[in-house]
């Protein structure tokens, strides 16, 4: 299965301000997933990135707020722009890991806990 | 739409028990489901799905699930609970490829 390296790993930011969160996966992939997980709740999916497109975002998430890159089909990068305490949350990426129709699953990065001040 | 839920926000189970962490789906032609484990400061780790086949699913860790069509259940079970399993457990399905979670149980052990 896919292996993800998710970096950072943690932060501590000052409102305001912007953190771009990385994920490098060792193999080509098409989607890439982020997700949020606020304290104590469960993961929400932010949006969808396809390589060579603009990111697809799910309802209660926009572009502005949350930028994304997919410059190539190992790499994604995610932006918490003008950050507020309400951000604090863990942050993950994610990859299908497709290997026939019926043996796929879903990996996960490490995440990055984010936490406003 | 595909949804999966986990009834039980809590439960504590004493060491060496059997435990049982419940996760019931709503989905439509054949469920792909899945169990994914997260400890603290960690990152999500997956522990085992059902795609086709064998009603019972083996996974890590000593973990199993087993898939019932009758009861739209996928329940997570181990006979002898370890500590260490303590731990938010969630469930998940596919939907339009993005991977759906239930709102999660915290699995608790006491020793």
């Amino acid at each position: 299965s896919a292996v993800i390296s998710q970096k950072p790993s943690r932060d501590i930011c000052q409102r305001g301000t912007s953190l771009t969160i990385q994920c490098q996966v060792d193999s080509q992939v098409t989607m890439m997933f982020w997700y949020r997980q606020q304290p104590g709740q469960s993961l929400t999916l932010i949006a969808t990135a396809n390589q060579g497109s603009e990111a697809t975002y799910e309802s209660g998430f926009v572009i502005d707020k949350f930028p994304i890159s997919r410059p190539n089909l190992t790499f994604s990068t995610l932006t918490v722009s003008n950050m507020s305490p309400e951000d604090s949350s863990i942050y993950l990426c994610s990859v299908e890991d497709r290997q026939t129709n019926h043996n796929y699953g879903y990996t996960f990065g490490s995440g990055t806990r984010l936490t406003v001040v | 739409a595909q949804s999966v839920a986990q009834p039980e926000d809590q439960v504590n189970v004493a060491e060496g028990n059997p435990l049982t962490v419940k996760c019931t789906y709503s989905v439509s032609g054949n469920p792909y489901l899945f169990w994914y484990v997260q400890y603290p400061n960690r990152g999500l780790q997956f522990l085992l799905k059902y795609i086709t086949g064998d009603n019972l699913v083996k996974g890590s860790y000593g973990f199993e699930a087993e898939f019932n069509k009758s009861q739209t259940s996928f329940h997570l079970k181990k006979p002898s609970a370890l500590v260490s399993d303590s731990a938010l457990y969630f469930c998940a399905v596919p939907a339009d490829e993005k991977l759906t979670f239930g709102t999660g149980t915290r699995l608790t052990i006491i020793p």
